[in-house]
């Protein structure tokens, strides 16, 4: 079967680092893709990764693991306006994306 | 202007009703979908279609039905809503083409409550 988990919520402090883990299983594997919810809001694209490593954009990077089924986003210099939910996703051998729960990053002053 | 639209952003209605909510998009992608979000749970496909002549059903399209009226339109009806169809639902468009990673690019979202 397919599943994916990410943290319901993380709290974190203005200007510091937060890394927000997702865990997947699937038999087969097109990519996984990260991306930021503002409350209310459509989500927005932040990454996207098919193979193993880490890709960086600015304060945001995100690191695939295909033999372990592990992503994580990293941010950097957490600002306020950082407050979201974010979604991780993964592409199955369709082409389907399946969506995580997200996380609710909360940033505190 | 927003390249992917939906109307109406709110809508409250009754049991029973007939809904529909319409997505059109200026990306000139091929490849639409409807989703719904409810607190605590991922999004939730509903229907999809790769062109105008394709039509799929998503992991939750009970309750729903679609039409694709051209590559830029694609409208999900409600043709007897019910209380649990209460979510916000949003339609989204990707182009799988060379080059291109399947990337979402989403509406701005319908917000439904059924009463």
């Amino acid at each position: 079967g397919q599943n994916i988990d990410q943290p319901t919520e993380m709290t974190a402090t203005e200007g510091a680092i937060v890394q927000i883990n997702c865990t997947y299983q699937t038999s087969g594997f097109n990519g996984l893709f990260w991306y930021q919810q503002h409350a209310g809001e459509a989500p927005t694209f932040l990454s996207y990764n098919v193979l193993d490593g880490l890709e960086e954009k600015g304060r945001f990077s995100s690191f695939l693991s295909r033999s372990k089924g592990y992503s994580y986003l990293l941010l950097k210099e957490l600002q306020m306006k950082d407050s979201a939910s974010y979604l991780c996703a993964f592409m199955d051998s369709n082409y389907q994306l399946i969506w995580g729960a997200g996380t609710k990053l909360i940033i505190k002053p | 202007d927003a390249d992917v639209t939906q109307t109406p952003r709110n809508r409250i209605t009754k049991t029973g009703k007939r809904i529909m909510l319409e997505c059109s998009q200026t990306k000139g992608h091929d490849r639409m979908y409807w989703y719904r979000q409810d607190p605590g749970l991922g999004l939730r496909l509903i229907y999809y279609s790769f062109d105008v002549k394709d039509i799929n059903k998503g992991e939750i399209s009970d309750g729903y039905s679609v039409s694709r009226q051209a590559q830029a339109k694609f409208s999900l009806s409600l043709e007897s809503a019910i209380p649990n169809q209460t979510a916000l639902y949003f339609c989204a468009t990707s182009d799988l083409g060379q080059g291109d990673t399947g990337e979402l690019f989403f509406g701005e979202g319908s917000r439904l409550t059924v009463l």
